[in-house]
């Protein structure tokens, strides 16, 4: 069992809609989630992060963490073509020697088509 | 928030050289961090450079192909050792951004390594 696990993809949805994008993680000892976008030949950007369960909104972008179920999610409202990427959850465990260290889901392909 | 520049952006080596990629942050950072993704795959942590300390490597990196240097809280070195085919992918360091708030990691702009 992989440690974070995405959906590869592709999803597809047209502008204007909500694309949603999943994450599962095994270790239960995860204390922070984080999103990021990569453009293809780019380098991944922090889209945000989420610490306590529940919803965490910024823009258009909602990151949605349930750790009894070890999944995070990411809603994107009012898709733009601009937002066409892949998207890669992290999580990190925190604390001691593991601060700062992230592992990556392999990462969906959203493509948001007009 | 930190801004991470990377060089080179991209090189073509031939195996069994070496390449040292360095990454250069606008700000005092403690911990810096090298990580890799081949091509079509995710990130994978390579090490942890601290300053003042031997870097710590993850699981299946060792110090011998991925030597690191630290020798201040602005600026780091990752080399590719004894290049084969396999290491052609993209290198890139990542920085905790944060003030008096935690603002996540960032990633510099990458390089992208391959070997002929």
């Amino acid at each position: 069992q992989k440690e974070v696990e995405q959906n590869s993809g592709p999803l597809s949805v047209p502008e204007g809609a909500i694309a949603s994008l999943n994450c599962t993680y095994s270790d239960r000892g995860s204390q922070s989630f984080f999103w990021y976008r990569q453009y293809s030949g780019k380098s991944p950007e922090l889209i945000m992060f989420i610490y306590s369960n529940g919803d965490k909104e910024d823009g258009r972008f909602t990151a949605q963490l349930n750790k009894a179920s070890q999944y995070v999610s990411l809603l994107i409202r009012d898709s733009q073509p601009s937002d066409s990427a892949t998207y890669l959850c992290a999580v990190n465990r925190e604390g001691g020697t593991s601060y700062g260290k992230l592992t990556f889901g392999q990462g969906t392909i959203l493509t948001v088509h007009p | 928030s930190a801004v991470i520049s990377q060089k080179p952006s991209r090189d073509i080596c031939q195996r069994g050289t070496s390449l040292t990629i360095q990454c250069q942050v606008d700000s005092q950072v403690t911990m810096m961090f090298w990580y890799r993704q081949q091509p079509g795959q995710s990130l994978t942590l390579i090490a942890t450079a601290n300053q003042g300390s031997e870097a710590t490597y993850e699981s299946g990196f060792v110090i011998d192909k991925f030597p690191i240097s630290r020798p201040n809280l602005t600026f780091s070195t990752l080399t590719v050792s004894n290049m084969s085919p396999e290491d052609s992918s993209i290198y890139l360091c990542s920085v905790e951004r944060s003030g008096n708030i935690f603002y996540g990691y960032t990633f510099g702009s990458g390089t992208r390594l391959t070997v002929v």
